[in-house]
């Protein structure tokens, strides 16, 4: 069965370095998302991604983050600076098209766990 | 807009017991429901969603749930609890299409022997 993929699983980083966080969305999928979880809090979301530009975004995503679809298969997030702060979880998900269906499901990655330094 | 609560951010209960983990939403159109299940250090595996018909859903591993209207809510029940039932649920609701989904605080099942 097709499955979202994220790499690295975990990612150490000293704080104020970038870090790019790596998904691959199910190959037929067309819309993307970024969520975060902080240890022992909720699910949060962060962005959304259709048609190569950002569909919605979160006021947690601010001008440090940005999102990719670099190539045909991978969707990146990118922390240009990282705080502290941003120690968290972070889940992609992604959700196909399926013509005059009103809702699809959001498929989840395995998450990619960042510890800022 | 849309929010999701969940009472009670720890619930116990015997192995063989009934589990009732509880939700309410909030919403400005009809939601799409769901629940997530999260192992420790492990992603979220969706465990049933209600998106139109039939108001009681059943999911993975003996769970379901039933969607009510006229009290905004979707409470998770199983009828047996399993040690392996240990994890922590999220209840989450979107507004369907392609919109975000917004996940509840979560509730952190223990299950006791």
């Amino acid at each position: 069965e097709p499955e979202v993929t994220q790499t690295p699983s975990h990612q150490v980083t000293q704080m104020g370095q970038e870090v790019i966080l790596r998904c691959v969305p199910i190959s037929n999928h067309l819309y993307f998302y970024w969520y975060r979880q902080i240890l022992g809090q909720k699910v949060e979301f962060l962005v959304s991604f259709y048609n190569n530009e950002i569909s919605e975004k979160s006021e947690i995503f601010d001008d440090q983050f940005s999102v990719e679809r670099p190539d045909g298969s991978n969707f990146t997030l990118k922390i240009r600076s990282t705080k502290l702060e941003d120690s968290a979880m972070y889940f992609c998900a992604s959700r196909p098209f399926i013509a005059g269906e009103i809702y699809n499901e959001q498929f989840f990655g395995p998450g990619t766990r960042l510890t800022v330094l | 807009a849309q929010s999701v609560t969940q009472l009670g951010s720890h619930v116990s209960v015997s192995e063989g017991a009934l589990v009732l983990l509880r939700c309410n939403y909030s919403s400005s159109v009809p939601p799409y429901l769901f629940w997530y299940v999260q192992y420790p250090n492990q992603g979220l595996q969706l465990l049933l969603k209600y998106t139109t018909g039939a108001t009681l859903v059943k999911g993975i591993n003996g769970f379901e749930a039933e969607f009510k209207k006229s009290e905004t809510s979707f409470h998770l029940t199983k009828p047996s609890a399993h040690m392996s039932d240990a994890a922590e649920y999220f209840c989450a609701v979107t507004l369907g299409g392609y919109q975000k989904v917004t996940f509840g605080t979560g509730t952190k099942l223990q299950v006791i022997p």
